[in-house]
């Protein structure tokens, strides 16, 4: 089975601290992303990687940064949170084929910046 | 501008019942859709999949139909089963790699025994 783990289920941040949120993955897959679910906007694209150390912008990235080291492991970065970043956090993965486009998806974080 | 659209927010149906989830897209050049479900506390689960080469998937309880012409596709789920009741999410891929995905807002499904 495929596992997505994320460091944190909760977190509590002031606003202007930076925020490091990870997420690991053990199936070896080349695709990860991170997304913000919020009430009535669904899932939205922060970043993806589809490989080490390469990264591509979704659709709001203003306010984060991303950083993949190693192929399991892809880090969201909140350099100065703002209370607007308050969201549930959604980290995924997914093996590059053109038999499936299926994610993967971590349990999510759900960050309050006060 | 939301290019997938769920347009009813919530979904109540009785158990043994069928239950429709809609789905409609702006863009003619999606070629790839899926539905997740997502369960509170959890996060979404991959349900089914169609290609836009074809109009229909089936997995069990679970049928997935594309009508490319009006941009929409649904999610038949026959017979639904309490346990169903989860958001589900439409999804689009905007590229041929599967790396760019934008989803839907989801629709609360509620199945009533």
């Amino acid at each position: 089975d495929v596992k997505v783990t994320q460091s944190s289920r909760y977190l509590v941040k002031r606003t202007g601290e930076k925020v490091f949120l990870e997420c690991v993955q053990d199936m070896d897959h080349e695709n990860m992303f991170w997304y913000r679910q919020d009430p009535g906007l669904g899932l939205r694209l922060i970043y993806f990687s589809y490989d080490v150390k390469m990264k591509e912008k979704g659709d709001i990235p203003e306010g984060y940064s991303v950083s993949r080291e190693k192929k399991e492991r892809f880090s969201l970065i909140l350099e100065s949170a703002s209370t607007n970043q308050t969201s549930m956090y959604l980290c995924a993965s997914r093996q590059t084929t053109v038999l499936s486009y299926e994610q993967y998806f971590g349990p999510g974080t759900r960050l309050t910046v006060t | 501008d939301q290019q997938v659209k769920q347009n009813s927010p919530s979904l109540s149906v009785q158990e043994g019942r069928i239950s429709i989830l809609n789905c409609d897209y702006t863009n003619s050049m999606f070629d790839y859709f899926l539905w997740y479900k997502k369960y509170p506390a959890e996060g979404p689960t991959f349900l089914i999949s169609i290609s836009s080469i074809k109009d229909k998937n089936e997995d069990g309880r679970f049928t997935v139909f594309l009508n490319k012409s009006a941009k929409h596709l649904s999610l038949h789920i026959v017979p639904s089963q309490p346990g169903d009741s989860a958001v589900y999410f439409c999804a689009a891929s905007r590229d041929n790699y599967g790396q760019n995905f934008v989803f839907g807002p989801g629709t609360r499904l509620s199945v009533l025994p």
